[in-house]
């Protein structure tokens, strides 16, 4: 069965920091990676997306930056934390098929102090 | 571009009730996928039920149940015999059906209070 990580559970770092995030997917291949990002009590954003190792595609304009440097890796990174980069973050993988749902990891809770 | 909205930031029901959770869409394609997603405390996200948009018939799971209103660009989750355990924030979500991305765009979320 496919399972998908991501890690550090919760961040704190200070206003200028870097920062990278990992997401893995286990039990399948070729997947769609996704980033979202989610302020309190509010719906979620997509960030980046990708359908292919090295393949970007970024939603909004923003302090961050996404790679995938294996087929099954999804990073997202700063170079310099703002205090507005605070959220949940959140990685989702999908099939290629169109009907396929999207599957999400468990999230990672970031405070930029 | 496609919007979802969710007009109601919170909504409560009673034990063992019934409650209808609303989501409306604008779009101008014919083919697409909507979606029910739950986040419980834990904050990871489930999905609770899927609609196909050239299907008419609406789609069932369990106790999990949809109004699809494709002309009047609605999607609404009824819950039946509501239990402890569905207290969550509720996303709607919509996808189209030439997106090669497969990218969701989410509504704001409903929370869902259960009373005892």
């Amino acid at each position: 069965s496919q399972t998908i990580h991501q890690w550090p559970a919760t961040l704190v770092q200070p206003v200028g920091s870097p920062l990278s995030l990992e997401c893995t997917v286990e039990g399948t291949s070729n997947p769609n990676l996704y980033w979202y990002r989610q302020a309190a009590g509010r719906g979620l954003q997509l960030l980046f997306y990708s359908v292919g190792i090295g393949q970007i595609s970024s939603e909004v304009p923003q302090n961050l930056s996404a790679s995938r440097p294996q087929d099954r890796q999804f990073i997202l990174s700063s170079k310099k934390l703002l205090l507005s980069d605070s959220g949940f973050y959140l990685c989702a993988w999908s099939g290629l098929a169109v009907k396929d749902e999207q599957y999400f990891g468990p999230g990672t809770r970031l405070t930029v102090t | 571009a496609q919007t979802v909205t969710q007009s109601q930031p919170e909504m409560s029901v009673q034990e063992a009730e019934t409650v209808t959770l609303s989501c409306t869409y604008d779009t101008s394609e014919s083919d697409y996928y909507l979606f029910w997603y739950k986040q419980p405390p834990s904050r990871q996200m489930i999905l609770v039920i899927r609609q196909e948009a050239y299907k008419q018939q609406n789609a069932t799971e369990n106790r999990f149940s949809v109004n699809f209103q494709k002309a009047a660009k609605s999607f609404s989750l009824k819950i039946s015999d509501s239990q402890l355990g569905d207290a969550a924030m509720y996303f709607c979500a919509y996808r189209s059906a030439g997106d090669a991305g497969n990218m969701l765009t989410f509504g704001g979320g409903t929370r869902l209070m259960v009373k005892p």
